[in-house]
């Protein structure tokens, strides 16, 4: 399995709603990341989670929560979004946070805040 | 290029005919890079990357050139293919842990 599957695809959720993003790798990889993506727009980094704990904190607002509870998963709570918040959501895994290692990215998630 | 409100910088092409895309990159203490091929709907994709210590390296089809001295690279696609049409991002690694992408290139291959 060389994939990193995100779910939903797409979501759509009003400002008071509390929804969580999900992504899953089977790859062994330890370093999972979280990157946002604005149309015609590079991804942005998010948070960074080594091992299963979080080492990388972009300065995100606190609606975004991320959580990773195992080595295969990496969620993403979302409460309270803003319609500026509407994004490509894309997950990525490497094998190890050091450099010389590439990302395998996620398709992503279509977020709508209505 | 850099990106100006929503549009991004396009190159078009001729089938056939080979690509540059080009990146500048902002920190001298990146010492890995990394080109991603986007295509709508989907994530990056890995291309081929390069580690600071050399200048050039090789794929199928595919070489980026490093440039430390002015902080560029560039993307050369050889008989740039319709499949090639997409956006490209350069990514630099500064530290660790760290990816940050370029502003993107959109690749538009005429048939």
């Amino acid at each position: 399995d060389t994939e990193v599957t995100q779910t939903p695809k797409h979501l759509v959720m009003g400002m008071t709603n509390k929804k969580s993003l999900k992504c899953e790798q089977h790859m062994g990889h330890r370093a999972m990341y979280w990157y946002k993506q604005k149309a015609k727009k590079p991804p942005e980094l998010m948070f960074v989670y080594s091992y299963e704990k979080l080492s990388i904190n972009e300065s995100v607002p606190s609606r975004f929560s991320p959580e990773c509870p195992n080595s295969s998963l990496l969620n993403l709570h979302l409460h309270a979004l803003q319609p500026e918040d509407s994004a490509l959501y894309l997950c990525a895994s490497s094998l190890r946070v050091q450099s010389n290692y590439g990302y395998t990215f996620g398709s992503g998630t279509r977020l709508t805040v209505v | 290029g850099e990106s100006v409100g929503l549009h991004l910088p396009t190159l078009s092409v001729q089938e056939g005919d080979n690509s540059i895309i080009n990146c500048a990159y902002s920190n001298s203490a990146s010492d890995y890079f990394i080109w991603y091929k986007q295509e709508s709907g989907k994530g990056p994709q890995f291309i081929i990357d390069i580690r600071s210590n050399m200048d050039k390296r090789q794929g199928q089809r595919v070489t980026v050139l490093l440039n430390k001295t002015v902080k560029h690279l560039s993307l050369q696609i050889a008989a740039t293919q319709p499949g090639d049409s997409a956006v490209y991002f350069c990514a630099e690694n500064p530290l660790e842990g760290k990816f940050y992408f370029g502003s993107g290139t959109k690749l538009n291959v005429k048939p």
